[in-house]
């Protein structure tokens, strides 16, 4: 079965200080990984992917993830966190045998510390 | 214009009752989903529609019923609501084939049931 976990309910951080949200994946294959992010009283938006190629992917807003297949991870990172960072954040992998599904994490709550 | 529209935005209703709610996508994808979202953010696939066919229906009560009347639209009936109702519900899209694997989230629908 495909899976996503991540570990950490909450992370917190000192603004300036580099931020990382972990995720670990579970699929048959190769994975189609996401990252979104979500802010109070909002839907889920897209924050970056990875499909295949460079294991190092950007996304928005200076976030960026590293694709791991011998650890089977997908961490998301930011190399100096901004208060305005702080929100609820979901890995998701989309299952390759029913491409139109998608699983995700449990989300952690990023906390940015002024 | 937005992607994925939701409406209601927040619905307050009481037991018993049924109500619906609408979503719109203008993306021209191909599929649309249902997701609950409780109070702990735990995110559950509801139903997944491709092209106006039904293609994911999870452990769902029956007096859940989604309609697509073409791809653009997905609509979500509640029958008979309880009070574990009560959640935010979201909507969302997705293009089964390439280029954009990511899914686009409409902006929720609160719903409290009392």
């Amino acid at each position: 079965a495909q899976s996503v976990a991540q570990p950490e309910d909450q992370v917190n951080v000192a603004e300036g200080n580099p931020l990382t949200v972990k995720c670990t994946y579970s699929v048959s294959g190769n994975p189609y990984l996401f990252w979104y992010v979500q802010y109070p009283n909002r839907g889920l938006q897209f924050l970056l992917k990875y499909i295949t190629g460079d294991n190092l992917v950007k996304g928005s807003y200076g976030f960026e993830a590293e694709f791991n297949k011998s650890q089977t991870s997908f961490h998301l990172k930011k190399p100096s966190a901004i208060v305005s960072d702080s929100a609820l954040y979901f890995c998701a992998v989309r299952d390759i045998r029913n491409f139109n599904k998608f699983y995700f994490g449990s989300g952690t709550k990023l906390n940015v510390k002024p | 214009d937005t992607a994925v529209s939701q409406t209601p935005k927040y619905l307050v209703t009481q037991m018993g009752n049924d109500k619906s709610i609408k979503c719109e996508q203008n993306l021209g994808h191909d599929t649309m989903y249902w997701y609950k979202q409780d109070s702990k953010k735990f995110l559950k696939i509801m139903f997944s529609y491709n092209n106006k066919e039904l293609i994911i229906n999870e452990t769902v009560p029956n007096r859940f019923s989604p309609k697509s009347p073409d791809k653009a639209h997905l609509n979500l009936h509640i029958n008979s609501l309880e009070l574990g109702d009560s959640a935010v519900y979201f909507c969302a899209s997705s293009q089964t084939v390439s280029p954009s694997y990511e899914q686009y989230f409409g902006p929720g629908t609160r719903l409290t049931v009392t």
